[in-house]
């Protein structure tokens, strides 16, 4: 069974560190990533996607790939109150759209002022 | 950016009765709508996919006589949870991609709760 593995924290930083999610997947023929951030009560909304081996940025945020290993990671730099979520992990399986995505159980993150 | 609808954001029933919840892309032809359901602490649980003008196509363990899916128009795809029981109460989110199939648009769910 394809999963998707994240520790559900809860992930505490104070504010202005680097918090840094981690997550697995089982699936070795999965093609696309992406980090959601699900405030409570309320739908995930998109924050990055990375499909390539390495590092993308944008803004605050960078994802990190490495198909070998499996591992897909998120760096949130200079840490907001605002951060403080879940962040939800997902992949595509193989062949799959992206609406058929594989999603982890999330890791809370606390931003301390 | 792309805006999808859903409605209501919470609903309260009694046990027996059906409810209906309905997703709409606004700006957009939805081709293709997702719906999920997760449970506290839990993550999205894709329940069915529904393309519009076909039958929906369920994933495993979900019973499609019990969560009845119609997607009669590009942008209107709604989820009937018939006869609802108390093990039924979660957040169920739709989403939704256009043509392209590069973006999924979440709705902002719903929380059925059943007595």
């Amino acid at each position: 069974q394809k999963e998707v593995e994240q520790n559900s924290g809860p992930l505490s930083v104070p504010e202005g560190a680097i918090a840094s999610l981690n997550c697995t997947y089982s699936d070795r023929g999965s093609q696309s990533f992406f980090w959601y951030r699900q405030y409570s009560g309320k739908s995930p909304e998109l924050i990055m996607f990375i499909y390539s081996n390495g590092d993308k940025e944008d803004g605050r945020f960078t994802a990190q790939l490495n198909k070998a290993s499996q591992y897909v990671s998120l760096l949130i730099r200079d840490s907001q109150p605002s951060d403080s979520a879940t962040y939800l992990c997902a992949v595509t399986a193989y062949g799959g759209s992206q609406g058929n995505l594989i999603f982890g159980k999330g890791t809370k993150l606390s931003v301390k002022p | 950016g792309a805006v999808v609808s859903q409605h209501p954001s919470r609903v309260i029933c009694k046990s027996g009765t059906s409810v209906k919840i309905e997703c709409r892309s606004l700006d957009f032809q939805a081709t293709t709508m997702f719906w999920y359901r997760q449970f506290p602490k839990q993550s999205l649980m894709l329940m069915a996919t529904s393309n519009e003008g076909s039958k929906a196509t369920y994933e495993q363990g979900v019973e499609k006589d019990k969560f009845l899916i119609n997607h009669a128009s590009l942008t209107l795809s709604t989820l009937t949870v018939t006869s609802a029981h108390p093990e039924d109460s979660s957040f169920y989110i739709c989403s939704a991609t256009d043509a392209t199939n590069e973006k999924l648009f979440f709705g902002s769910g719903t929380q059925l709760s059943v007595l």
